[in-house]
């Protein structure tokens, strides 16, 4: 099931260069996540957004900036970024996120990041 | 805090082989879900299974198998007859019930099938 999107699939980028990375999801969600996943990392949850509201910021950096204009979509604003930053950046959505019954995740193809 | 080990960071198998892949929680909590997600180079996750603390029973799906022991805190992953296509990195994930929202992954194992 591919009902996560992201886009771009790759980006280069310089660290003075703004960028967006999108995700849409089509399984009527309510919950979006962003996550990192370095080399030899286990992967980073970065934001967490429950009914366009932000929920969770795992002490992210600024330059990363979310934006949920809906429940369907989900942006990554990026500016003056950082070599360290390139990864590999995943979408994730769920039912929602409210607690009690913790819905499954289901991730998008994700966008390969790399900062020169 | 929740933490997941999986502590086989690469496996190697020649096709058809079985192969399984361990994985082991820590948590206080007695509300938890555990997941089994795939991740084949193309490098999106693929959800594979989800299973509950409260339901210990073992799980298969054609070729896959899942084995829950809350006495030990593991939740291992076995696919019997395995193929080239089958070559992912594997992770094993934990999240809380209640009011925790957080997915605790583990740090996933390489899993190669040679022909």
């Amino acid at each position: 099931e591919t009902g996560v999107t992201q886009t771009p699939r790759h980006l280069v980028m310089g660290m003075t260069n703004k960028k967006s990375l999108k995700c849409e999801q089509h399984l009527g969600h309510n919950a979006m996540y962003w996550y990192k996943q370095s080399a030899k990392k286990p992967l980073e949850l970065m934001f967490v957004y429950n009914f366009k509201e932000q929920t969770e910021n795992n002490s992210v950096p600024s330059r990363f900036s979310p934006e949920c204009p809906n429940s369907s979509h989900l942006f990554l604003h990026l500016h003056t970024l950082q070599p360290e930053d390139s990864a590999l950046y995943l979408c994730a959505s769920s039912q929602d996120n409210s607690g009690g019954f913790q819905e499954t995740q289901y991730f998008g193809p994700g966008t390969r990041l790399l900062v020169l | 805090a929740q933490k997941v080990t999986q502590a086989q960071t690469e496996i190697s198998v020649v096709e058809k082989e079985d192969v399984t892949l361990d994985c082991v929680y820590e948590t206080r909590d007695t509300t938890y879900y555990l997941f089994w997600y795939k991740q084949p180079p193309s490098g999106e996750l693929v959800f594979l299974i989800r299973r509950n603390s409260f339901d210990e029973q073992n799980e298969i799906s054609g070729r896959y198998s899942w084995n829950f022991q809350k006495s030990t805190s593991s939740f291992n992953f076995t696919i019997t007859a395995s193929q080239v296509v089958d070559s992912a990195v594997y992770f094993c994930a934990l999240i809380l019930g209640g009011s925790a929202r957080q997915l605790t992954f583990g740090s996933g194992t390489q899993l190669t099938v040679l022909p």
